[in-house]
């Protein structure tokens, strides 16, 4: 069954801890996407990969690290930079530009 | 920058009455995609305008790209308990495929 999955579904932060958000898809999709969820706020960029080894920031980058060694995996590490984490963050896919995005269950990120 | 707009932010309809949630770009888009979120879920895609004056349905859904490709409408005929969810429009930022999302219409409906 095809599809986009980021795990896991809850996780918590420590004060000064850096945490890793995954996100593997079976799609074959060149493009992979990061976003942020803040109530009221709609889906703001965060990241984004065109192919493998390449990725450019988005609009709220600042506090946030990507990798993309695989075409089927996009992970995003969390800084202990970014002092606003909580939040629910949505990984996506795109077979090609214009294309529609498949989004991905979500992450929902807490501060302890 | 780019920006694109969706008003109403929130919307409550008593079950069987109408909807309608409009988007405005700042720019001219190429296309324009539609995408509803359950509560506690992710999106979901549900349609793709593409030409100018374009109008699709879905059932109850009806979709419309406005004819200088600056604004587009969604309208619910008849909503049910089904519809509720937050219904965002995206356009393409650039020439790399990035969507940029309006901020979203949340739509209860009362039973």
């Amino acid at each position: 069954d095809g599809g986009i999955t980021q795990s896991p579904k809850y996780l918590f932060r420590k004060e000064g801890q850096n945490v890793t958000l995954s996100c593997e898809q079976n799609l074959n999709h060149d493009a992979m996407y990061w976003y942020r969820q803040d109530p009221g706020q709609g889906l703001r960029l965060i990241y984004y990969s065109q192919i493998v080894n390449d990725f450019q920031k988005g609009d709220i980058a600042e506090g946030y690290s990507v990798s993309r060694e695989k075409k089927e995996s996009f992970p995003l590490t969390v800084t202990s930079a970014q002092k606003n984490p909580t939040a629910f963050y949505l990984c996506a896919s795109q077979m090609r530009s214009n294309q529609p995005q498949h989004f991905g269950d979500g992450t929902r990120l807490s501060i302890l | 920058g780019q920006q694109v707009m969706q008003i109403p932010q929130y919307q409550h309809v008593q079950e069987g009455e109408d909807f309608t949630t409009y988007c405005n770009s700042s720019t001219t888009l190429s296309n324009i995609q539609w995408y509803k979120q359950r509560p506690g879920g992710h999106p979901v895609f549900l349609i793709q305008l593409v030409k100018s004056g374009e109008v699709k349905k879905q059932k109850r859904l009806t979709f419309q790209f406005g004819e200088a490709k600056k604004n587009s409408s969604l309208h619910i005929t008849a909503t049910q308990t089904t519809d509720v969810g937050t219904y965002f429009c995206a356009g393409p930022r650039g020439s790399q495929g990035n969507l940029i999302f309006g901020k979203g219409t949340k739509l209860s409906v009362k039973p």
